[in-house]
C-alpha cells in the first residue's frame, strides 16, 4: 500500500541523455512536489503542482520539465543531462494547496540519479 | 545567510540521554515548522510540526518554538540507537504556497 511511489529507484545514464522519473500518489492529495537532494544532503524544492496546475517553480534550469497528467501523478523529465544533475530526487504530496498550519508532506522513496 | 540553519553535526549522545537539536530561520513570515527524520538512504519522514510559541510534546519528542528569537528545537528524551539519523528542520511561509524550506540537517548519533 505504497502512499507515494517513484520509478525508477536508480537511474544511471550518460551526459547529454534525456530521462524521466515518474511519481504516483494514492493518498488522494491535491498537491505534489519535486525536491532535489544533493550530495551534501541539502533538500530543495523544485516544483509544486496543485490539481495539475503549476504553483511553485523554483530557479531550476528549463532542461527540467514537470508534467502532471492528473492530480495523482507528477512526472519529471530532464533533457540534456549534466554531471551536476546527479542527486536524489524526491517526490512528495500533501493535501492542501496553501499550507495549513499543520500540513504534512509525504515523501516518496527517492530516485537516485547518477550522470556519468 | 541561509534561510534555515542547522548545525550539521554529528551530534553524539549516549543511549538514554536527551538529544537537543536546534534550528534558526531568517524569514519572520514563517508560520509552520516541521521536523523530519531521514535515515541514510531513505526518504524524509515527519516527526512533528509546531506553529505556536512554546512546547509541543509527542511521546519522547518535544518541539519548542520561539518566534521572537526565530528559533525552533527538537528534544529527544531517552535517546535510542534507532534515533540515529539526520534530522531536518523545515519551515513554511503560508504566503508561498506550501513551499517547505529545509535546513541542511543535523546528523545524530546515539551511542551504546
Amino acid at each position: 500500500d505504497t502512499a507515494v511511489s517513484q520509478t525508477p529507484k536508480y537511474l544511471v545514464t550518460q551526459m547529454g541523455n534525456d530521462k524521466s522519473i515518474k511519481c504516483e500518489q494514492n493518498l488522494g492529495h491535491d498537491t505534489m512536489y519535486w525536491y532535489k537532494q544533493d550530495s551534501k544532503k541539502f533538500l530543495k524544492i523544485m516544483f509544486s503542482y496543485n490539481n495539475k496546475e503549476l504553483i511553485i517553480n523554483e530557479t531550476v534550469p528549463n532542461r527540467f520539465s514537470p508534467k502532471s497528467p492528473d492530480k495523482a501523478h507528477l512526472n519529471l523529465h530532464i533533457n540534456s543531462l549534466e554531471l551536476g544533475d546527479s542527486a536524489v530526487y524526491f517526490c512528495a504530496s500533501s493535501q492542501e494547496r496553501v499550507a495549513g498550519l499543520g500540513e504534512t508532506q509525504y515523501f516518496g522513496p527517492g530516485t537516485r540519479l547518477l550522470v556519468l | 545567510q541561509k534561510e534555515v540553519e542547522q548545525n550539521s553535526g554529528p551530534l553524539s549522545v549516549p543511549e538514554g540521554a536527551i538529544a537537543s537539536l536546534n534550528c534558526t530561520y531568517s524569514d519572520r513570515g514563517s508560520q509552520s515548522f516541521f521536523w523530519y527524520r531521514q535515515y541514510s538512504g531513505k526518504s524524509p519522514e515527519l516527526i512533528m510540526f509546531i506553529y505556536s510559541n512554546g512546547d509541543k510534546e509527542d511521546g519522547r519528542f518535544t518541539a519548542q518554538l520561539n518566534k521572537a528569537s526565530q528559533y525552533v528545537s527538537l528534544l529527544i528524551r531517552d535517546s535510542q540507537p534507532s534515533d540515529s539519523a539526520t534530522y531536518l528542520c523545515a519551515v513554511i511561509n503560508t504566503g508561498t504556497a506550501s513551499k517547505l524550506t529545509f535546513g541542511t540537517g543535523t546528523r545524530l548519533q546515539v551511542t551504546l
